[in-house]
């Protein structure tokens, strides 16, 4: 069964500080990864976008990696500031149809405190 | 920032009551899709469209229908709202199948 899973779910950090949010993933046929960062009552808006070759992408102080081996990626937060608080979804393309098929995680929660 | 609007924002409304969620993008994009997101829960799809008259329905059953007579606007419309159907509901709209660009959603609140 084709899934995305994240964590944590939740992460509270002081502003300034980095972190790192998790993304597993069981897509197959894989086609390319997506960071999206939603704010509360706002739409998704792409922060990073990575097909099979490549490792590593970054958007500013976001650096999202990706290991197609083992079906992880990650997005790395760098000097965290209060605006980034909000959800951030990994979404995960499939190959195997002509939809182009998409499968969302359910998110990570992120709160930076000043 | 993409190009693409919905309205009404914020929605509450009597059960029993009929609504038309609107959708509209001007970025050209033959398609156009309908999520259904509830609190700390992942987007799921409940309609899309590849093009005018084209529309399916998606992962998730809904109750909803849309309709696709003009290239920029995907509306969605409930017949008989019920508080199950309490919830956000984000428009998205792609050349690509995979880089979809999303509304800013609007919020449904069935009493």
């Amino acid at each position: 069964k084709n899934q995305v899973e994240q964590s944590p779910q939740s992460l509270i950090i002081l502003e300034g500080k980095n972190c790192t949010l998790q993304c597993n993933y069981t897509v197959s046929p894989f086609s390319n990864l997506r960071w999206y960062k939603q704010d509360t009552g706002r739409g998704p808006v792409s922060l990073t976008i990575m097909t099979f070759s490549e490792n590593t992408k970054s958007n500013g102080r976001y650096t999202a990696t990706l290991d197609a081996d083992t079906k992880q990626s990650s997005l790395h937060i760098t000097a965290s500031q209060l605006s980034d608080s909000a959800s951030y979804i990994c979404v995960v393309s499939d190959r195997g149809s002509t939809l182009g098929r998409l499968y969302f995680g359910r998110g990570t929660q992120l709160t930076v405190w000043p | 920032e993409a190009d693409i609007y919905q309205t009404p924002r914020y929605l509450v409304i009597g059960t029993g009551k009929k609504i038309t969620l609107e959708c509209s993008q001007t970025m050209g994009h033959d398609k156009m899709y309908w999520y259904q997101q509830d609190p700390g829960m992942e987007l799921h799809l409940i309609h899309y469209s590849y093009g005018v008259n084209s529309t399916e329905k998606g992962d998730l059953s809904s109750e909803s229908t849309v309709s696709r007579i003009r290239t920029e606007h995907f509306p969605l419309t409930l017949e008989s709202a019920r508080p199950s159907h309490t919830s956000q509901y984000l428009c998205a709209s792609s050349e690509l199948s995979y880089e979809q660009y999303f509304g800013p959603g609007t919020r449904l609140t069935v009493t």
